[in-house]
């Protein structure tokens, strides 16, 4: 069974650029969330993805764009990006349903704005 | 008002001691708690979840709701090295959008 996979791992970008991170869910899996750890604090919840739809969605401007795609995967798309937008990326993925709770991580994209 | 408080600690301990891990949240509403142990530069895993209130074991892992006082703790026995990490609390209503604490690090001393 494969695990969360995310991309890149690193990422350097400038001020007012725009970011696509990319995440493969976990075997079996047809949920997708996104979160957004800064340093030093606790993931903040970005968005979910079920199905190819929108599932949810936390406290973060328009800007935040997400996609899922048919075979679960998932794209997190950020414009004019902000030195506050520096911090790890996670992704996590779940099966849905009844244990749609056990949320499973990848390792993350480091992203740095300068 | 934060959603969910957690200590940042650091919290130090000898191998062997038992450990004791809290948070306090202001939503009554939350269902589903969870607790996640988090390496250094690696993703959240996940260790225990509980739904609504109670103990649950997991061999040297004890998670505790109490709904009433909106506190939650996680106990680890006999407290390994490899333990030490960050472990977050997590919560959520309905399951899908989670609220974590900013993270206890834990490090158990040899």
């Amino acid at each position: 069974e494969t695990g969360v996979t995310q991309s890149p791992t690193h990422l350097i970008k400038t001020r007012g650029q725009q970011v696509t991170l990319r995440c493969s869910s976990q075997s079996g899996h047809n949920t997708v969330s996104w979160y957004q750890q800064a340093l030093g604090q606790g993931p903040q919840f970005i968005f979910q993805y079920y199905r190819e739809e929108e599932n949810g969605r936390g406290n973060f401007p328009p800007r935040f764009s997400g996609l899922q795609f048919p075979n679960y995967s998932s794209e997190l798309n950020v414009n004019a990006l902000e030195l506050d937008d520096s911090a790890l990326y996670l992704c996590a993925s779940s099966s849905g349903g009844e244990r749609g709770y056990e949320q499973y991580f990848g390792p993350g994209t480091r992203l740095t704005v300068t | 008002q934060k959603e969910v408080e957690q200590d940042p600690g650091p919290l130090s301990v000898p191998e062997g001691a038992i450990v004791s891990l809290n948070c306090t949240y202001s939503n009554s509403a939350f269902q589903y708690f969870m607790w996640y142990r988090q390496y250094s530069r690696k993703g959240p895993e996940l260790l225990m979840y509980t739904y609504s209130s109670g103990n649950k074991e997991d061999g040297r892992f004890t998670a505790q709701v109490d709904k009433s006082s909106k506190y939650i703790s996680l106990f680890i026995r006999d407290s390994q090295p490899s333990d030490s990490a960050t472990y977050l609390c997590a919560m959520s209503e309905t399951g899908n959008q989670f609220y974590f604490g900013t993270g206890t690090s834990l490090t158990v001393i040899p």
